[in-house]
């Protein structure tokens, strides 16, 4: 079992919509959870990291932490055209890092 | 404040040839990696020093690859001699706590 799955999609959505998506995880050590937002042929731009349990937004970006499920989400509202990316998760704990394979969105006009 | 710096963007060898990819941190970072990601997949950790020192070095492949750090700021990541299936992007990261800061990576073709 991978330390952290996450749907590859991938996803496509009309502009507008709220856009969902998930990771989960094995291990309860994790502390920090991260999104990373990743355009064709760049390097993967941090876009929130949460520590522990709970909810953070920034603008159109809110990310939740439910360490009860070992479930963390990223939602999107009013999804733009310029939010077509892979967007990769990341946990850790001291001396553990792990990405999740990313998941493709594509935000339709 | 600048982000992780790294050079070349883009570099295509033929194979059996060596290769060199060059970072600069986040100015104050400590910890510095160097990461491999291959299409559809996500980063794959090569190697993580704290300052000078190599703390993880288990996933370097150390018959072809070799990196330094020598002066705790800038690295080199070097691969001798390449091969067809090291072609993929090169990710140099920092941090100061838990938190990862990447640079745009380096896209490696090997012919």
């Amino acid at each position: 079992q991978k330390e952290v799955e996450q749907d590859p999609g991938p996803l496509s959505v009309p502009e507008g919509a709220i856009v969902s998506l998930n990771c989960t995880y094995s291990n309860s050590a994790f502390q920090y959870f991260m999104w990373y937002r990743q355009y064709s042929r760049k390097g993967p731009e941090l876009l929130m990291y949460t520590y522990s349990s709970g909810n953070k937004e920034d603008g159109r970006f809110t990310a939740q932490v439910d360490k009860s499920s070992k479930y963390i989400s990223l939602f999107i509202r009013d999804s733009q055209p310029s939010d077509s990316a892979t967007y990769l998760c990341a946990m850790s704990a001291p001396n553990q890092f792990y990405f999740g394979t990313g998941t493709s969105l594509t935000v339709i006009p | 404040e600048a982000g992780v710096v790294q050079s070349p963007r883009y570099k295509i060898i033929e194979k059996k040839q060596p290769v060199a990819f060059w970072c600069n941190p986040i100015s104050g970072h400590n910890t510095l990696y160097w990461y491999r990601q291959n299409l559809g997949q996500g980063p794959e950790l090569l190697i993580r020093y704290e300052n000078e020192e190599a703390v993880d070095d288990s996933q370097l492949p150390k018959d072809r690859f070799s990196a330094e750090r020598l002066k705790g700021v800038d690295s080199t990541l070097k691969i001798q001699p390449a091969e067809l299936g090291d072609s993929a992007v090169y990710l140099c990261a920092s941090s100061q706590d838990r938190v990862r800061f990447f640079g745009p990576g380096t896209r490696l073709t090997v012919l």
